[in-house]
């Protein structure tokens, strides 16, 4: 079965900072992963896809995503946070059926950005 | 666009009541699923239809029954509600475009307390 660990539950930076999310996930075949936002009392929103070819996806809101096949790892990168990324970021990989996908996602971490 | 709706938006409930949580999307989306939010514990799919008059279990299926009444609408009905069922849930819906799954979208959630 499918997995994905977010090993950071909190994440403080201060506005302007780079940022980097870590993501893991366990899969048999090739992944495709996914990160998506959630402020609060809100849906989810996707911030960026991996399919397949080129590993250094772009996203939304200045997000970028590198997926390491040998290290199982698709973290989430932004070089220089603003207030309105405070949020809390999901990781998920999906497992593909007949006509359909079913996601597995992390944990979450939640992002603090001070002022 | 109004994407993924979900109604109602808060719900109380008391132990042992049922209801059922309505999601319609009017994207044609093929795939409809149900997931629950709880604290720490990143989104868990309960259950899924990968097509209209199809529905199968996710991770978490105990306790909760679906319906696939169109390609539009796919409900979830909790039959006996338990304080165990406190939580978030959301509705998403994806599609599958020339053999390449498109992400999920997800709605608002529904908040849902059990006394």
């Amino acid at each position: 079965a499918q997995s994905v660990t977010q090993p950071d539950i909190h994440i403080t930076v201060s506005e302007g900072a780079s940022l980097e999310l870590r993501c893991n996930y366990s899969y048999g075949a090739t992944p495709y992963l996914f990160w998506y936002v959630q402020s609060p009392g809100q849906g989810l929103q996707l911030l960026l896809k991996y399919f397949s070819g080129d590993t250094l996806v772009q996203g939304i809101k200045g997000f970028e995503a590198e997926f390491k096949r040998s290290q199982s790892s698709f973290n989430l990168r932004k070089p220089s946070v603003h207030w309105s990324d405070a949020a809390e970021y999901f990781c998920a990989v999906a497992r593909s059926g007949a006509g359909s996908y079913q996601l597995t996602f992390g944990k979450g971490t939640k992002l603090s950005v001070i002022p | 666009n109004a994407g993924v709706t979900q109604t109602p938006k808060f719900q109380v409930l008391k132990t042992g009541q049922s209801m059922t949580l309505q999601c319609a999307q009017d994207m044609n989306h093929n795939s409809m699923y149900w997931y629950r939010q709880d604290p720490g514990m990143g989104l868990r799919l309960i259950y899924y239809s990968a097509s209209e008059g199809t529905t199968d279990k996710g991770e978490v299926p105990n306790g909760y029954n679906v319906s696939r009444l169109n390609k539009r609408e796919f409900s979830l009905r909790l039959e006996s509600a338990a304080p165990s069922q406190t939580s978030v849930y959301f509705c998403a819906s994806s599609s599958l475009n020339r053999g390449i799954y498109q992400p999920q979208h997800f709605g608002d959630g529904t908040r849902l307390s059990i006394l």
